[in-house]
C-alpha cells in the first residue's frame, strides 16, 4: 500500500518568515495530494490539494508543488502569521474506486511574534 | 447546512464494554470513511463506504465493525473495547470521483469523537 512520510515533525519560524513542509509517497499510482490543517482540538481541514497533472497550484499566501519523477510534494506558506500556528497534514489517494487517503505523521509549526 | 457531525464527542469505556459511535453528514456525499488519529502518526483509515450498503477496510480495521444502512449516516461499532484502541475517530464524507467533472476530491471531517478505554 501507500506509505507518505513527512518532515519536519516540528518547524518554528518567525513571523513574516516563509516555512516550507516536506512529502514524500511510495505509490506511483497516486495522483491527488492534499494539505490539511488542524488546529488545537479541532477536525482537519483542506487548506489546498493539488492533482498530478500539475506541478503547482497557489493560493494567496500558500503553495503545493509535486514532482512526480521524485515522487515528492511539499507545501510553501509564506508570510507565516501566528494564526499559521497548527499541525499541517499531507496525504496522498490515487481517485480511483475510492479516495482512501493516507496520511503523512504531521509537521506542527509554530510562528512566533 | 451542519456538514459532518458526529456522537457522542467524549466517552470512556471499561476493558470488554461495547459502544457505537454515530456519523451523520448532510451535503449527499456518497463516500464516507472513519479514521482514528493518536499522537504521532497521523490520521489512520479503519473502515471505508462507497454507498449505501457497502463498506470496506482501511489500514487499521481490526476491532471494528461499520455499517451504513442509510446514505447519510456511517456507523462504527467497538464490539469488545481495548485499551489500544483509545484514540480521537473522525469521520469524514465527501464526493465520489470521476464522472468527468470537476468535482472535489475534498474530504469534510467532522468533529471527533474522543474514547479512553480503560
Amino acid at each position: 500500500g501507500e506509505n507518505v512520510e513527512q518532515h519536519p515533525s516540528t518547524l518554528s519560524v518567525q513571523e513574516g518568515d516563509s516555512a516550507v513542509i516536506k512529502c514524500t509517497y511510495s505509490d506511483s499510482a497516486s495522483n491527488y495530494f492534499p494539505w490539511y490543517k488542524q488546529e488545537l482540538g479541532k477536525r482537519p481541514q483542506l487548506i489546498i490539494d493539488i492533482r498530478s497533472n500539475v506541478g503547482e497550484k497557489k493560493d494567496q499566501r500558500i503553495a503545493v508543488t509535486l514532482n512526480k519523477t521524485a515522487k515528492h510534494f511539499s507545501l510553501h506558506i509564506t508570510e507565516t502569521q501566528p494564526e499559521d500556528s497548527a499541525v499541517y497534514f499531507c496525504a496522498a489517494s490515487t481517485t480511483g474506486t475510492a479516495s482512501k487517503l493516507t496520511f503523512g505523521t504531521g509537521t506542527r509549526l509554530q510562528v512566533t511574534l | 447546512n451542519a456538514g459532518v457531525t458526529q456522537t457522542p464527542k467524549f466517552r470512556v469505556l471499561k476493558t470488554g464494554q461495547s459502544m457505537t459511535l454515530l456519523c451523520a453528514q448532510d451535503m449527499n456525499h456518497e463516500y464516507m470513511y472513519w479514521y482514528r488519529q493518536d499522537p504521532g502518526m497521523g490520521l489512520r483509515l479503519i473502515h471505508y463506504s462507497v454507498g449505501e450498503g457497502t463498506t470496506a477496510k482501511g489500514e487499521v480495521p481490526d476491532g471494528y465493525n461499520v455499517s451504513r444502512l442509510k446514505k447519510q449516516n456511517f456507523l462504527l461499532g467497538l464490539e469488545s473495547a481495548a485499551p489500544s484502541q483509545t484514540s480521537v475517530y473522525f469521520c469524514a464524507s465527501s464526493y465520489s470521483p470521476g464522472g468527468g467533472t470537476s468535482r472535489t476530491y475534498e474530504q469534510y471531517f467532522g468533529p471527533g469523537t474522543r474514547l479512553t478505554v480503560t
